[in-house]
């Protein structure tokens, strides 16, 4: 039983759209959601990552909004970019616990 | 990812034989995570340890053991692999005051 539902699986973009992930969550003791970005062939790497005490986050192209009465999040690339084809994973942990429960994961494909 | 190394990065065995997969790391983090990821599901926690004499299970342990042989070494035990456990393994670490996690390159196993 996943504890983060992630969508969509997968998702094309032009270069120079947005791309949009959505994560939803129950589990009310989470209060930090990372997003992790993974190419082939490597491992996940943290990309950013929002606390509840802020509705959104920006860094550079990245941002993630957050609607906690709602208990979702989600990431949107800005100009996504060629470069940002990966495989994007939302995630979420009570920050005294440091287990991530992570989403299953969206592919994005950035097409130029 | 050269923080934390695992070996092998490929490993192909048969059902009922016993597979080993290590994890190294020179980030000095005192917190070790094994994961696996399958398609569709995202990266799952196996074990966890936060500390030499600390083990952990995860939401998905039965099929698997792990040894923390010092503060930088994590290894997972596979002890009579089955074909279900075919997956891609990965192993992280954190620092107890953060929350980010690091991962490695991860071992893709095959088990026949």
């Amino acid at each position: 039983q996943q504890q983060v539902k992630q969508s969509p699986q997968s998702l094309i973009v032009q270069k120079g759209g947005i791309s949009i992930i959505n994560c939803a969550y129950e589990n009310t003791a989470f209060d930090y959601f990372p997003w992790y970005q993974q190419f082939p062939g490597k491992g996940p790497a943290l990309l950013i990552a929002i606390r509840p005490d802020v509705s959104e986050k920006k860094e550079g192209r990245f941002t993630i909004s957050f609607n906690k009465s709602a208990k979702q999040f989600s990431l949107h690339i800005m100009d996504s970019q060629p470069g940002d084809s990966a495989t994007y994973f939302c995630a979420a942990t009570p920050s005294n616990d440091y287990k991530l429960s992570f989403g299953a994961g969206t592919t994005v494909t950035v097409r130029a | 990812d050269a923080d934390v190394t695992q070996t092998p990065r490929n490993r192909i065995t048969k059902t009922g034989k016993r597979i080993m997969l290590e994890c190294s790391q020179t980030k000095g983090h005192d917190r070790m995570y094994w994961y696996r990821q399958d398609p569709g599901l995202g990266l799952r926690l196996i074990y966890y340890s936060f500390d030499v004499k600390d083990i952990n299970k995860g939401e998905i342990s039965d099929g698997y053991s792990v040894s923390r042989q010092a503060q930088a070494k994590f290894s997972l035990s596979l002890e009579s692999a089955i074909p279900n456990q075919t997956a891609l393994y990965f192993c992280a670490t954190s620092d107890a005051a953060l929350n980010e996690q690091f991962f490695g390159p991860g071992t893709r196993l095959t088990v026949l």
